[in-house]
């Protein structure tokens, strides 16, 4: 099983600012199958990115995600104050699927 | 417009059963694979099972042989009959469309239910 180890485990960071968020696997994740969610509270997830760097639909275009092998990084640009809230990275390229353990992103 | 609604949520007290149940709507759910993916109060979130186009169902080491996922495919309607409730499976469970990115069962979640409550306690 692939355990994904997200950092850091909240982020403090004021509405503007840019976040780095990591999520960094135990073993590589192949085809960089590497998923990222939105979380906010008393809500369902939300799909960001796919494969990686690929936005779903509907996402704005400050949202970008980078990397392959074992590291991987969601980027938000300039941050708005809906972007306050948990995410998620997960792989996909081997089962069981896993997710990591989340990043809070909270206003400072 | 793809909906999920979760129902059947609720307290059951530990070794009781409970079904869920995630009505689709938008697209057909028998020509998808369909996931359960659960959230403990307060931490992340956990795979538990998946059924696929075609039939065939795989679930997490924690709930395998305790849980059966299945579909109805005249309700276009998804199921999680739970037995053997374990406080450990207090969570809220999300029903989830399993998109396929390789055709190689590599898949992540698209839409997603807004979750049901299951509180396992005596």
């Amino acid at each position: 099983e692939i355990v994904l180890t997200q950092s850091p485990g909240t982020l403090s960071l004021s509405p503007g600012e840019r976040a780095t968020l990591s999520c960094r696997a135990s073993q590589s994740v192949s085809s960089s199958y590497l998923a990222w969610y939105q979380q906010k509270p008393g809500q369902a997830p939300r799909l960001l990115i796919y494969g990686a760097s690929s936005r779903a639909t509907g996402i704005p275009d400050r949202f970008s995600g980078s990397g392959s092998g074992t590291d991987f990084t969601l980027t938000i640009s300039r941050l708005e104050p809906e972007d306050f809230a948990v995410y998620y990275c997960q792989q996909y390229g081997s089962s069981p699927k896993t997710f990591g353990q989340g990043t809070k992103l909270e206003i400072k | 417009e793809v909906q999920l609604v979760e129902s059947g949520g609720g307290l059951v007290q530990p070794g009781g059963s409970l079904r869920l149940s995630c009505a689709a709507s938008g697209f057909t759910v028998s020509t998808n694979y369909m996931s359960w993916v659960r959230q403990a109060p307060g931490k992340g979130l956990e795979w538990v099972s998946i059924i696929y186009s075609g039939g065939s169902t795989y679930y997490a080491d924690s709930v395998k042989g305790r849980f059966t996922i299945s579909r109805d495919n005249s309700k276009n309607t998804l199921y999680l009959q739970m037995n053997s409730l374990r406080a450990e499976d207090t969570a809220v469970y999300y029903c989830a469309r399993a998109y396929d990115s390789s055709g190689y069962y590599d898949y992540y979640f698209d839409y997603w239910g807004q979750g049901t409550l299951v509180t396992v306690s005596s």
